[in-house]
Formats: C-alpha cells, structure tokens, sequence
C-alpha cells in the first residue's frame, strides 16, 4: 500500500531532550516535506526536500534540522525542544515539487513539549 | 510577505452548493492546490489550478484568477461526509515551499 509513515505518532517530552521523529514513504517520491499545525494558524512548512541531499528551509524552520540521506526517509530532529513547539506535525511527500503533483500526507504526529 | 485569507467557518445544508472563497498575497506564484481535511485526519488532496479558469472534478470544481490573487473551491450536492476543513495553499514561484491559508471549516447540517 503506497503510504507516508510516521514514527511516533504521539509524544509527550521536556523541555531540552532531543528528539526525532520519523517520516518514510514507499511512492519513490522526490519531493518531502514537514509540515506544523496549530490551531487558527493553519499549516506551516517547516522544511522540505527537492531530492536526496538537498533540503531547504519553509517558513518555520527555526529549533528544527532534517536531513535527507535516503529517497524514501526524511526525519525531522528537536535538538533542544521547547514548549512553543507543541504541536501537530505531519510529512508529506510528492512525485516532484513542481507541477500539479499532489502532496501524500502521514498521519501526523503530535508533540507535546513541558 | 506571505498572507492566504479564507473564512474562519461556513455551514450550508445536505444537497445545496457551497463556495469557500480563498484569497492570496505572496511574493511569488506558482499553483495552487485545495485540500480536505476531516477532523484527526491528515490533509488530502482535492484540486490544482495554474491557470486561469475553472477545474472541474465530479462535485468538486476549484476556480483561480491570478490577477485578483483569488480562488474558490465550490461543492456541490452536499452529502454529509463534506464536512471538514477545506485548506487552500499557494505555492511559491522562488522555490517548491508552500503557504497554506488558515482553513475553513465547513459543516453540512441535515
């Protein structure tokens, strides 16, 4: 079944404890993303990926770092996590970033951070 | 700057048409897609516009004029299982980020 995993899908964590969450998809996509919705904020990129080694930032990308080492993985890493990134997270991936290409988006994964 | 504008809420009833308005400002253009969103659900995808014009797809058609940085999605024949938030996003033209709007969240009485 072609899908976008995410590992985990809910977190409860403190303040400074570094943590990964997953995203892998199995469509051969090249392009990935990460995604944070809050409420009455909607949707926000946090960073996204055209191809393997190549990622660059969205419009939130500030306490957070991805890396792209694989077609099919994409994690997205708090170094020092804080409370204001409790949130709702989700990757999403797409065939290509350009044209009409649809984005496939995981389950989502929410982060609470004391 | 970047600013995507849709209405907070909209509510309509089984079988009528409804038009979720979506209005945009960003530094570049280069498509933009409409999304569903059901409550505890991940985004799924609906509809993509380039052009000017309408896009139809069965009860769902999404309309774009670039020259006014507007769009609308309209639903027809609405079933209950329509009830969800519809997230309109712009794609930039610098690079392959996109700007989703807020959301409208829709729901269908009976």
């Amino acid at each position: 079944e072609a899908q976008v995993t995410q590992n985990p899908r809910y977190l409860i964590t403190v303040t400074g404890k570094k943590l990964t969450v997953t995203c892998s998809q199995n469509m051969n996509h090249e392009y990935m993303s990460w995604y944070r919705q809050d409420p009455g904020l909607g949707l926000r990129q946090i960073y996204y990926s055209m191809n393997v080694e190549v990622t660059d930032k969205g419009d939130v990308p500030e306490g957070y770092k991805v890396s792209r080492k694989e077609k099919r993985n994409f994690p997205l890493i708090l170094e020092s996590p804080s409370p204001n990134q409790t949130s709702l997270y989700f990757c999403a991936s797409s065939l290509f970033g350009t044209g009409g290409h649809e984005q496939y988006f995981g389950p989502g994964t929410r982060l609470t951070v004391t | 700057g970047q600013n995507i504008d849709q209405p907070t809420e909209m509510t309509a009833t089984e079988g009528a048409i409804v038009q979720i308005n979506c209005t945009y400002q960003t530094s570049g253009f280069n498509g933009l897609f409409w999304y569903q969103q059901h409550a505890g659900e991940a985004p799924t995808f609906l509809s993509y516009n380039v052009l000017d014009g309408l896009e139809e797809k069965g009860r769902f058609s999404s309309f774009l004029s670039r020259s006014k940085g507007y769009s609308y999605l309209l639903l027809k024949e609405l079933q209950m299982k329509d009830s969800a938030s519809y997230l309109c996003a712009v794609r930039d033209n610098y690079g392959q980020n996109f700007v989703f709007g807020p959301g409208t969240r829709l729901s269908v009485l009976p």
